[in-house]
């Protein structure tokens, strides 16, 4: 399969826990996107990379919150001091770049789906 | 700044009914790009349509057609006899080319129902 995947699919954790997820995007990709998604409302975007340059962060994140892609390949996402708010689906996204500037489609993982008790 | 906005939260139709799904967005860029996702009830997805902002040409793609209009800034979607299959949310999706750096904003998406 050589489509974007993530790790965990589930995490169940109580507040004030760290929890830390993997995004593996597709391998000839250089962007990669994660993005937040509660029940009934489209994705949030969280923040962007290009290769391993976190070039984008919303302004919705929060100081608890993380992420990395170290050799510009797989990705992942720390929220530490969770809480109940956090509780979410956390989409992984990767596209190529074909040319500067230009905005290719997508391709989405499962997600992880986080439950913070 | 960027918004998109989709005003039906929910159509219900019923097999073989044509049904269109509405898109607005607001953006202050001349280049931009707009998007349509599909999200099946298995949760991941799918990417169905990519449009920029100079090329208004509207596009077919067997049962789907897209119709982008920046004189309202609309960019709907038309599902031509609908079938079982093709319930889901669908999600129209912004990204600005000069000035909104590289986030793509989602709308709330449409849940579609399609009934036998």
């Amino acid at each position: 399969d050589t489509g974007v995947s993530q790790d965990p699919r589930h995490k169940i954790t109580k507040r004030g826990q760290n929890v830390t997820f993997r995004c593996d995007p597709i391998s000839e990709h250089n962007r990669l996107y994660w993005y937040r998604q509660t029940l009934g409302q489209g994705p949030e975007f969280l923040t962007y990379f290009q290769n391993e340059a976190q070039l984008e962060k919303s302004r919705l994140l929060s100081d608890r919150f993380s992420a990395e892609r170290p050799k510009g390949s797989f990705s992942t996402l720390e929220i530490q001091r969770t809480e109940q708010g956090d509780s979410a689906m956390y989409l992984c996204a990767s596209s190529p770049q074909l040319a500067a500037y230009s905005y290719n489609e997508q391709f989405f993982g499962p997600g992880t789906r986080l439950t913070v008790l | 700044a960027q918004k998109v906005t989709q005003a039906q939260t929910e159509i219900s139709v019923v097999e073989k009914e044509d049904v269109t799904l509405d898109c607005v967005y607001e953006t202050r860029d001349t280049t931009y790009y707009l998007f349509w996702y599909k999200q099946p009830p298995s949760g991941e997805l799918v990417f169905l349509i990519r449009r920029n902002s100079f090329d208004e040409q509207n596009e077919i793609s067997g049962r789907y057609s897209w119709n982008f209009q920046k004189s309202t800034s609309s960019f709907n979607f038309t599902i031509t006899a609908s079938q079982v299959v093709d319930s889901a949310v669908y999600f129209c999706a912004l990204s600005e080319g000069d000035t909104g750096g590289f986030k793509t904003i989602f709308g709330a998406g449409t849940r579609l129902f399609v009934k036998a």
